[in-house]
């Protein structure tokens, strides 16, 4: 089983649409979480890190559930800037190496 | 402030020959990541290296690959003999471990093609 999985999507939706995804991770270990969006053909840029609580950036709201171990994201209002692929990583506290999921890609139509 | 860069951005090279790609961290991180990403799949880790501490080189594929770190900073990543299994974007990461938290940045990539 791979330690982060996500549904590949498409996820097609209309501009101004809301849209949300789960990523699961297997290790109870983890304790940090971040959710990356990749441009095509470009680098993995941070969107947001998870904290326990949830956490709200902008259009984008991340939740994080422990006990069933995933993370989702929500996009708000979509944009079609919005589209790309969203990454989860997750990573143990104190352990240097990052595991990414294979992404969700989300495609924002006029 | 600057952002971790990497060079070249494109690379063609023959299947057998050596190259070697550069990555320049964001300045005062101490930790240094390699990763490669074939087309349409997640990224790869390939090796690991923080401050003046031997490197991790768990995810190196192959006796080819090598990596080196001078002075804390730049680090060079060296494919012998390239195959054409090779082909993948190499993307470096910097972060700033003394947080706790372990946040990367990503430089652009080198697109590696052996043909």
């Amino acid at each position: 089983r791979k330690e982060v999985e996500q549904d590949p999507g498409p996820f097609n939706v209309p501009e101004g649409a809301t849209v949300a995804f789960n990523c699961t991770y297997s290790n109870s270990a983890s304790q940090s979480f971040f959710w990356y969006r990749q441009d095509c053909r470009k680098e993995p840029k941070l969107l947001m890190s998870v904290y326990s609580s949830g956490n709200e950036d902008g259009r984008f709201t991340a939740q994080l559930n422990r006990a069933s171990q995933y993370i989702s994201l929500l996009i708000r209002d979509s944009k079609l800037s919005d589209s790309a692929t969203y990454l989860c990583v997750v990573n143990r506290w104190g352990d240097y190496k990052l595991s990414f999921g294979a992404g969700t890609t989300v495609t924002v139509r006029a | 402030g600057a952002g971790v860069s990497q060079s070249p951005s494109n690379k063609v090279t023959e299947k057998g020959k050596d190259v070697e790609l550069r990555c320049d961290p964001i300045s005062g991180h101490t930790a240094l990541y390699w990763y490669r990403q074939s087309l349409g799949q997640g990224l790869e880790f390939l090796i690991y290296f923080q401050g003046n501490s031997a490197p991790d080189k768990s995810g190196l594929p192959s006796d080819r690959f090598s990596a080196e770190r001078t002075g804390g900073s730049v680090s060079t990543l060296t494919i012998q003999r390239t195959q054409q299994e090779d082909s993948a974007v190499y993307l470096c990461a910097s972060s700033d471990r003394t947080s706790g938290i372990n946040e990367q940045f990503f430089g652009p990539g080198t697109r590696l093609t052996v043909l």
